[in-house]
């Protein structure tokens, strides 16, 4: 299956600056990349998500580019608040199935 | 957002018994379910993929008879972890596609089992 890694796996700034989340994939067929957002005992809420067709994307503070080429694709929050803390995982869909990233357990400092 | 309601929330049973989570879509059609597995502090980990009327295919490392799905409708899919062991203790969630292809999966909202 699909291989999706995630990094860093821990990321701490301080409020009002910029967090940028990086991962690759492995699978050239993937062409769905959903980003989520995962606080402590919830489950995943979709923040972000752009195709293969899309270089960037971009939601108010949030905003996704993709590689097609280089096979990676990255996260950035700007003017991050103490909300934003939260883990964040990438995913893949090489098809009908999601893979994860790892993780990162972003903590944003008032 | 479509809805995907898992039952139950918490559970707790004892070493060899078995339990039985449900996952529900409760708005659309979802020929095509997910089972993650969830450590503490690590991430989702797909375990097999349940698929309505017909077999589910599961990850490699993943047990087929311990983990028993069911895919008996197009609103409802069911894990069932038999003769659990303390070591099955996780956070079990479902998620669901609204549409085949390249769309949001929405998930359930998870099952915490301990075994004790």
């Amino acid at each position: 299956g699909e291989n999706v890694e995630q990094h860093p796996s821990t990321l701490s700034v301080q409020e009002g600056d910029s967090a940028v989340i990086k991962c690759t994939y492995s699978d050239s067929a993937s062409n769905y990349f959903p980003w989520y957002k995962q606080e402590l005992g919830k489950r995943p809420q979709l923040i972000i998500d752009i195709r293969s067709n899309v270089g960037e994307k971009k939601d108010q503070r949030i905003a996704v580019t993709l590689n097609k080429t280089a096979k990676h694709f990255s996260l950035h929050i700007t003017e991050t608040q103490p909300e934003d803390s939260a883990v964040y995982f990438c995913a893949a869909n090489p098809g009908n199935q999601f893979y994860f990233g790892t993780g990162t357990s972003l903590t944003v400092i008032p | 957002g479509a809805v995907v309601s898992q039952h139950p929330s918490r559970v707790i049973c004892k070493s060899g018994t078995s339990v039985k989570i449900e996952c529900r879509s409760l708005d659309f059609q979802a020929t095509t379910m997910f089972w993650y597995r969830q450590f503490p502090k690590q991430s989702l980990m797909l375990m097999a993929t349940s698929n309505e009327g017909s077999k589910a295919t599961y990850e490699q490392g993943v047990e087929k008879d311990k983990f028993l799905i069911n895919h008996a409708s197009l609103t409802l899919s069911t894990l069932t972890v038999t003769s659990a062991h303390p070591e099955d203790s996780s956070f079990y969630i479902c998620s669901a596609p609204r549409d085949r292809g390249n769309t949001e999966a929405f998930f359930g909202q998870g099952t915490r089992l301990t075994v004790v």
